[in-house]
């Protein structure tokens, strides 16, 4: 157990509607990563978040957005939904600012089916 | 760009033999390769790093060599077991354009009983 909650794991929508993505990030974490794994694909980066301010921006679309709330948690919206969003979503967290400084914490994925 | 490419994306080894994975990088600021470990319906998993400051690490049957010239780092697997399949994602910091961990594609292991 990582110590990184997401939920929830699994998640079947329409194309068109808009999903929300919750991330709790390991107890004295303070950066909260996003990352979009499809069928066969890597670990793509869409965005990190460092004690509630957006730290760094990955190929995130502009239909989707993120934010971190005061008590660290955050949350990843994803609108107006095409069957390509069809993934797996990756929350990760770690207690530094910077990608160099160790460890990322994952937790076990959000799978988004849109039909 | 931000990239990292690695190889292979699929390989199968006989238990007991070893396995080899590389990754290549573009940015020559980069300071931190980790490996990620990624079982079936779970999140990766850390099973090994390296910084830039040194060329190689192990860890029991596990090691990681960096050639920072070239660009390149590999994962080395010894006396592989079948606990060993999973896929593998090599990872590096990225600085210029932004701090960022960028993910190779992923290598598929089948270590065969």
């Amino acid at each position: 157990d990582s110590g990184v909650t997401q939920t929830p794991k699994h998640l079947i929508t329409a194309t068109g509607q808009r999903v929300t993505l919750r991330c709790s990030p390991r107890s004295g974490d303070l950066s909260v990563y996003w990352y979009q794994q499809s069928l066969d694909q890597g670990l793509q980066f869409l965005i990190q978040y460092y004690n509630g301010e957006e730290r760094a921006k990955g190929n995130i679309l502009e239909r989707f957005s993120a934010q971190q709330f005061p008590d660290l948690h955050s949350e990843l919206n994803l609108s107006s939904l095409e069957l390509g969003d069809s993934a797996l979503y990756f929350c990760a967290s770690s207690v530094g600012s910077l990608p160099n400084t160790g460890e990322l914490f994952f937790g076990e994925g959000s799978r988004l089916t849109v039909l | 760009g931000e990239n990292v490419e690695q190889h292979p994306s699929t390989l199968s080894v006989q238990e007991g033999d070893s396995a080899v994975i590389k990754c290549t990088y573009s940015d020559s600021a980069s300071n931190y390769f980790p490996w990620y470990k990624q079982e079936l319906g779970k999140g990766p998993q850390l099973i090994i790093d390296i910084r830039s400051n040194v060329g190689e690490k192990k860890d029991q049957r596990i090691a990681v060599t960096l050639n920072k010239t070239a660009k390149h780092f590999s994962l080395h697997i010894t006396e592989t077991q079948p606990e060993d399949s999973a896929v593998y994602f090599c990872a590096a910091s990225y600085v210029t354009g932004g701090f960022k961990t960028i993910f190779g594609a992923g290598t598929r292991l089948f270590v065969k009983a």
